[in-house]
């Protein structure tokens, strides 16, 4: 079975300032799909990047990018230049290769605060 | 707004009641998806319905059934229900393709069991 782990309960960061948001994950899975959604306090889920386990370039997004390394199974998220927008719980999602088996496992979350 | 079309949005039961919930997925999208979020549980996968047929099965509770209908809409049942099924309940559709399956999500439904 497939588990995602985020280690940040909750994480800090000045306005304009960049952080990084970690997340492990564990599979057995050769092909598979990692994602970064964003809860914000209106409870919507937002999907803001996501990374094909067969790609080696990391995924961007704008202020959005991704740090992927496949054989330590990690999968972190750097926020640049941080906007009080970006306040939101973060969570980390894993999803097998296959169309049929398209469910979503998700981590904890990081509760992420953008200070002004 | 997403395209994924929930209601109620808010929703206050008490134990033992039945509650149905109900998910338009985004044009085009055959497959939908219905997930839980509680405190203690975080978000977890409940069902997978495709074009009508249950595809996938997550951590439902047997009290808890859903169905996809011909018109695509989904409806969530829960019955004799508990306080602890006091939670955010989402829906997602996306389109089934052999990579990716992008999920987009609804606004929720909130339901609280008193």
């Amino acid at each position: 079975a497939q588990t995602v782990t985020q280690s940040q309960p909750e994480m800090s960061v000045q306005e304009a300032e960049t952080v990084t948001l970690s997340c492990t994950y564990d599979t057995s899975e050769n092909n598979y799909y990692l994602f970064w959604y964003k809860q914000p306090p209106s409870r919507q889920m937002i999907l803001v990047i996501r990374q094909e386990a067969y790609k080696q370039q990391n995924a961007t997004e704008n202020r959005f990018s991704v740090n992927f390394q496949k054989a330590a199974k990690s999968f972190s998220l750097k926020i640049s230049d941080s906007q009080l927008g970006d306040t939101a719980m973060y969570f980390c999602a894993f999803m097998k290769y296959g169309g049929s088996q398209g469910n979503l496992i998700f981590g904890k979350g990081t509760k992420l605060s953008v200070k002004p | 707004d997403s395209g994924v079309t929930q209601t109620p949005k808010h929703l206050i039961t008490a134990t033992g009641q039945r509650v149905t919930l109900r998910c338009s997925p985004r044009s085009g999208d055959l497959s939908v998806y219905w997930y839980q979020q509680s405190l203690d549980q975080g978000l977890q996968f409940l069902i997978q319905y495709y074009n009508g047929e249950e595809r996938a099965k997550g951590n439902i509770l047997e009290r808890f059934s859903a169905q996809q209908f011909p018109d695509l809409h989904s409806e969530l049942n829960l019955s004799s229900l508990e306080l602890g099924d006091s939670a955010l309940y989402f829906c997602a559709s996306s389109v089934v393709s052999p990579g990716a399956n992008v999920l987009t999500f609804g606004a929720g439904s909130r339901l609280t069991v008193l």
